[in-house]
């Protein structure tokens, strides 16, 4: 399946610490996508990592890309309240408009 | 705020009724879509337009019926729902074309009853 898979289902963390989500996909991939939703919002792009491309920093936000592991992985540095929210891979196929959520990761960081 | 705008923000409708949802992008994007979210559940996606043709039906019920006026607009007919059928419906849009990723509206949060 194309859809993506991540664990953890749910992280507790305390402000100032790093979280780090993972995702396991299927299918060969054009690229990756990373998203956040807050509590009844629509999703916000995060970040986008090619399947030529290992690694990717965007802030506090640092993705890694394993495609011989068919893996992604989204690490938050120093963590804040503001980023409780719930988190979601999207892998993209090589062709076509098709883009589907795995289960996603919620984080909660406590203050 | 979001590029993508969504109208209503909240609807209720009895099981009889037909009602619409709207979505809007002024982005030039050339491909839009349809996701409903039930609560802790991630979006699931519903229907994709590519240049205002219908590319992608993700086997959704004929009560939802979606339609492409133009390459800004995008509308979710909706006609005897169930009570199940209550959920998040979040509109999309990309470029169309490459890597390029998805710009969300805040959703139309349905209930029906």
């Amino acid at each position: 399946s194309q859809q993506g898979e991540e664990d953890p289902q749910a992280l507790s963390i305390q402000e100032g610490e790093n979280a780090t989500m993972n995702c396991s996909y299927k299918t060969s991939i054009n690229n990756l996508q990373w998203y956040r939703q807050n509590s009844g919002r629509g999703l916000v792009h995060l970040i986008l990592i090619r399947s030529n491309e290992r690694e990717k920093h965007s802030g506090r936000l640092r993705v890694t890309l394993d495609t011989s592991k068919k893996s992604s992985s989204l690490l938050i540095t120093a963590s804040r309240a503001a980023d409780t929210a719930s988190y979601f891979c999207a892998p993209k196929m090589e062709y076509g408009n098709k883009l589907v959520f795995g289960a996603g990761t919620i984080l909660r960081v406590k203050s | 705020d979001t590029e993508v705008t969504q109208t209503p923000k909240h609807l209720v409708m009895g099981m009889t009724n037909k009602k619409s949802l709207k979505c809007e992008q002024h982005m030039g994007h050339r491909a839009m879509y349809w996701y409903k979210q039930k609560a802790k559940k991630p979006p699931e996606l519903m229907f994709v337009y590519s240049y205002e043709k219908l590319s992608i039906n993700e086997s959704v019920p004929s009560r939802f019926s979606p339609e492409c006026p133009n390459s800004s607009l995008l509308n979710l007919h909706l006609h005897a729902l169930q009570p199940e059928d209550s959920a998040l419906y979040l509109c999309a849009s990309r470029v169309g074309i490459g890597n390029s990723p998805l710009h969300f509206g805040n959703g139309t949060r349905l209930t029906v009853t």
